[in-house]
């Protein structure tokens, strides 16, 4: 298997604009993870996914953020209005059974919004 | 919910001397602790993990201990090697429903030649 797989690897949009974030994961997990990365906060879990239903979106940080996951081998994470806060390093996970088992993340989508 | 503490933020260690990288955790009912690591540009990937049964695990160089009453484990790297150098993470993660994980704030593990 490739792993996770995200794109893009790197997006720059203007502060206002809709980014959309993409993740495959590993196939037959049945578990998606949507991560943040900045040097303040560290590694924050935004939303989970079991069986391509929400689980728990706690994370999310405002209403501009939303997650979907239409089918097993396929997630967004959509921000709208985008804002120079949200520059961040987005990973996304997948594992199998979910707590207590390997979290495999993809090599993230670095966002910059300006 | 869960909060992690990880220390020391940085840490720099001669080649072939060991590290340590300490972390605490607050929910009494966590009951996985893995630990990755993260090289520049890439994502984290997990190096080993403990589970609450269990008091130390080793694999080769690392090894990990849990002290359940204290609510704190450790890693620990021995005979390390430049290709050590990264990030590592610590996370916790209480099961039973909430499946994500809650890492500490990292470690920039620094070999020196």
């Amino acid at each position: 298997d490739a792993g996770v797989i995200q794109s893009p690897r790197h997006e720059v949009t203007e502060m206002g604009q809709e980014v959309t974030l993409r993740c495959k994961p590993i196939s037959g997990h049945d578990y998606l993870f949507w991560y943040r990365q900045t040097m303040m906060r560290g590694l924050e879990l935004l939303i989970y996914f079991n069986n391509n239903v929400p689980i728990d979106d706690s994370g999310m940080p405002e209403d501009r953020f939303s997650a979907k996951m239409p089918n097993a081998s396929f997630s967004t994470l959509k921000i709208q209005p985008s804002e120079p806060r949200d520059s961040a390093v987005y990973f996304c996970a997948s594992n199998r059974q979910g707590a207590g088992t390997e979290a495999f993340f993809g090599q993230g989508t670095r966002l910059t919004v300006v | 919910g869960e909060n992690v503490e990880q220390h020391p933020s940085t840490l720099s260690v001669q080649e072939g001397d060991s590290a340590v990288i300490k972390c605490t955790y607050s929910d009494s009912a966590s009951n996985y602790f893995p630990w990755y690591k993260q090289e520049l540009g890439k994502g984290p990937q997990l190096i080993i993990d403990i589970r609450s049964n269990v008091g130390e695990k080793k694999d080769q160089r690392i090894a990990v201990t849990l002290n359940k009453t204290a609510k704190h484990f450790s890693l620990h790297i021995t005979e390390t090697q430049p290709e050590d150098s990264a990030v590592y993470f610590c996370a916790a993660s209480e099961g039973g429903g909430a499946d994500g994980l809650t890492f500490g704030k990292g470690t920039h593990l620094i070999i020196q030649p």
